[in-house]
């Protein structure tokens, strides 16, 4: 099983400020990473895909970077929306064996 | 706009049967395999069990194999879990997820996700 570390667990920052997430991958998953946001009671929202494309109507401000093993959400410009918990996810199985991080609560100051 | 709107849930004896349905609404084209992902506060966000394009091949993770069974009905575009002998750690929100096209794939599109208990 590939197992995907986020860090930090929980980050606070400043309104307007940057918060960098990161998310590592126990074996090589090439650019096979998503990320999602999900704020209490919804379900998961799917910001980020291949590692650093944007889903549809999700903000510049959010954007990914990486490949391989080390992969990175960086959060631009935060606003009060964006207090969220926000998860990896890799799919790089065949047959399927996908896996999460454990997610990063980002809260704004 | 594609959505998902599921159904199904609740409360089940250990031991017990459920079955969540999971109606795909907006797009006919079928060429995506669809998954089921639970949630609990203890574990996080786990991926279940998935179902291919064409719906001959079927996956699951190794807790629930033998236990829960996918399908999906392509004449009324919904997806079912059948969940045979529950179990406590069963006890999730389960969420149905439709992958970007076929596989293996980003979930793109999630449904509102139902809560299942087992509990006596």
């Amino acid at each position: 099983e590939i197992v995907m570390t986020q860090s930090p667990a929980s980050l606070s920052v400043s309104l307007g400020e940057s918060a960098t997430l990161s998310c590592k991958a126990s074996q090589h998953v090439i650019s096979n990473v998503a990320w999602y946001q999900q704020k209490p009671g919804q379900a998961p929202r799917l910001l980020v895909y291949s590692a650093s494309t944007r889903a549809t109507g999700i903000p510049p401000r959010f954007s990914g970077s990486g490949s391989g093993t080390d992969f990175t959400l960086t959060i631009s410009s935060l606003q009060p929306e964006d207090s969220a918990i926000y998860y990896c996810h890799q799919y790089n199985n065949w047959p399927p064996r996908y896996t999460f991080g454990q997610g990063t609560k980002v809260e704004i100051k | 706009e594609v959505q998902l709107l599921q159904s199904g849930g609740g409360l089940v004896r250990p031991g017990g049967s459920l079955t969540l349905s999971c109606a795909v609404s907006g797009t006919t084209s079928g060429t995506y395999a669809m998954n089921w992902v639970r949630q609990t506060p203890g574990k996080g966000l786990e991926w279940v069990s998935a179902i291919s394009v064409n719906g001959r091949g079927t996956y699951y993770e190794d807790s629930v194999k033998g236990r829960f069974t996918i399908s999906k009905n392509t004449s009324t575009n919904t997806l079912y879990l059948q969940m045979n002998s529950l179990r406590a750690e069963d006890t999730a929100v389960y969420y149905c997820a439709k992958e970007r096209s076929g596989a293996p794939n980003d979930f793109e599109i999630w449904g509102q996700g139902t809560r299942v208990t087992v509990s006596s």
